[in-house]
């Protein structure tokens, strides 16, 4: 049973929509995180938090945005997809080093 | 020189057989290392956590040699379910927790 579920699993859009995919735990995790992962490369973190209204852009610079209001919520939006950011999309939570990833998000802008 | 380098395979192997394989780390101020499973299209899961001792967990056993700077994860009498990604986790600095990831290791098992 997963605790930590992101919304949609799949996801093709147009180019210039803009998008928001959640993200939500029930561990009651301060921290929380977004990875990006192209097929058979490694993750990427693009954003982290340490807790409500704390929100950091991590390693791999990303034009989406995200915010952290309520402790167990923390989505991704794009103001306007591109091609280029068609990957997939992974959330995860951690207490110390231990993660616990969501199943992701697949977007593919066309 | 990568962060984290891991020889992407795929690696072949009889089911039954034992398999072993390395990640390296560039970091030497590193101090936490872990071992993720990744199966195709899916999230990664934490299999095992590595310290200086070593740690082994049923069929599944991880050194870390730090004069080196590698990690290692070996898997005795491997089963077909064992086919999966294997990430190599480091903590080395940088955001958040400073965890990189390596590309992983793709293990197929063989009938």
């Amino acid at each position: 049973e997963a605790d930590i579920y992101q919304t949609p699993r799949y996801l093709v859009i147009g180019t210039g929509k803009k998008i928001t995919l959640e993200c939500s735990q029930t561990m009651g995790h301060d921290k929380m995180y977004w990875y990006q992962q192209d097929p058979g490369m490694e993750l990427h973190l693009i954003h982290y938090s340490y807790g409500v209204n704390s929100t950091e852009k991590g390693d791999l610079s990303s034009e989406s945005t995200v915010s952290r209001i309520r402790t167990e919520h923390f989505p991704l939006t794009l103001e306007s997809a591109r091609p280029s950011h068609t990957s997939q999309y992974l959330c995860a939570s951690s207490v110390g080093l231990f993660y616990t990833f969501g199943s992701g998000t697949r977007l593919t802008v066309v | 020189r990568k962060e984290v380098e891991q020889d992407p395979g795929p690696f072949n192997v009889p089911e039954g057989a034992t398999v072993a394989f390395n990640c390296t780390y560039s970091n030497s101020a590193s101090q936490s290392f872990f071992w993720y499973r990744q199966d195709c299209r899916k999230e990664p899961k934490l299999l095992m956590s590595v310290y200086s001792s070593g740690n082994e967990d049923g069929r599944f056993t991880a050194q870390l040699n730090r004069a080196s700077q590698y990690i290692s994860l070996l898997i005795r009498d491997s089963k077909l379910s064992d086919s999966a990604t294997y990430l190599c986790v480091v903590n080395s600095g940088g955001g958040a927790d400073g965890l990189t990831f390596g590309k992983g290791t793709h293990l197929i098992i063989q009938p």
